[in-house]
């Protein structure tokens, strides 16, 4: 069974640019979640979609958007990129909601010039 | 607000020895708590995890225990090995939290041979 694919691995982007990330959950797995890794803030939660809608969002500014499709792949943008927006984002499928196993990829690593 | 702190920050430990890190969290409705293993590059992988209705858990050389009470956890690692090296991260999650996990800043062990 493949495990969680996001694309792409690594992009360079200038800022004011924007961004468009891809995570492709296990097969099965309806529930994707996505988190902003940095050396100075940890692993911060983003958002999550089940079935397309999202359920949960964490405290990042509206330039973080994200949506899910029909196949429970997820895509994540980010608008007009700020320097401190450098960070691996990391996607997690689950299979169902609530206290299951959330199963990472290998990240995407922004970085913003 | 949601808060998981742990300790310690970096644990040096020589090969054969046995690893402790231990966690708090401060959500009482938290009754899901998975532990993950970073290695450089890569995505978090979960390594084991423990719910509210149980005290302790076993798999192989790893093993995690919870008090509720006083809302704490801990990860052991006996007979380390130096592809134990990594960042651990410590995750609480509750049942209404979509996809949400408070994760602790992390603990980097360094298994010298």
């Amino acid at each position: 069974k493949a495990g969680v694919t996001q694309t792409p691995r690594y992009l360079i982007k200038t800022r004011g640019q924007q961004v468009t990330l891809s995570c492709s959950p296990i097969s099965g797995h309806r529930s994707v979640s996505w988190y902003q890794q940095t050396p100075g803030q940890g692993l911060q939660f983003l958002f999550e979609y089940f079935s397309e809608t999202q359920r949960n969002k964490g405290n990042f500014p509206g330039r973080f958007s994200g949506r899910q499709f029909s196949n429970s792949r997820s895509e994540m943008n980010v608008s007009t990129l700020e320097l401190g927006d450098s960070a691996l984002y990391l996607c997690a499928s689950s299979s169902a909601q609530g206290q299951t196993e959330a199963f990472f990829g290998q990240g995407t690593r922004l970085t913003v010039v | 607000g949601e808060n998981v702190e742990q300790h310690p920050s970096t644990l040096s430990v020589q090969e054969g020895d046995s690893a402790v890190i231990k966690c708090t969290y401060s959500d009482s409705a938290s009754n899901y708590f998975p532990w993950y293993k970073q290695e450089l590059g890569k995505g978090p992988q979960l390594i084991i995890d423990i719910r509210s209705n149980v005290g302790e858990k076993k798999d192989q050389r790893i093993a995690v225990t919870l008090n509720k009470t006083a809302k704490h956890f801990s990860l052991h690692i006996t007979e380390t090995q130096p592809e134990d090296s990594a960042v651990y991260f410590c995750a609480a999650s509750s049942t209404d939290s979509w996809g949400k996990f408070q994760f602790g800043a992390g603990t980097q062990v360094v298994v010298t041979p």
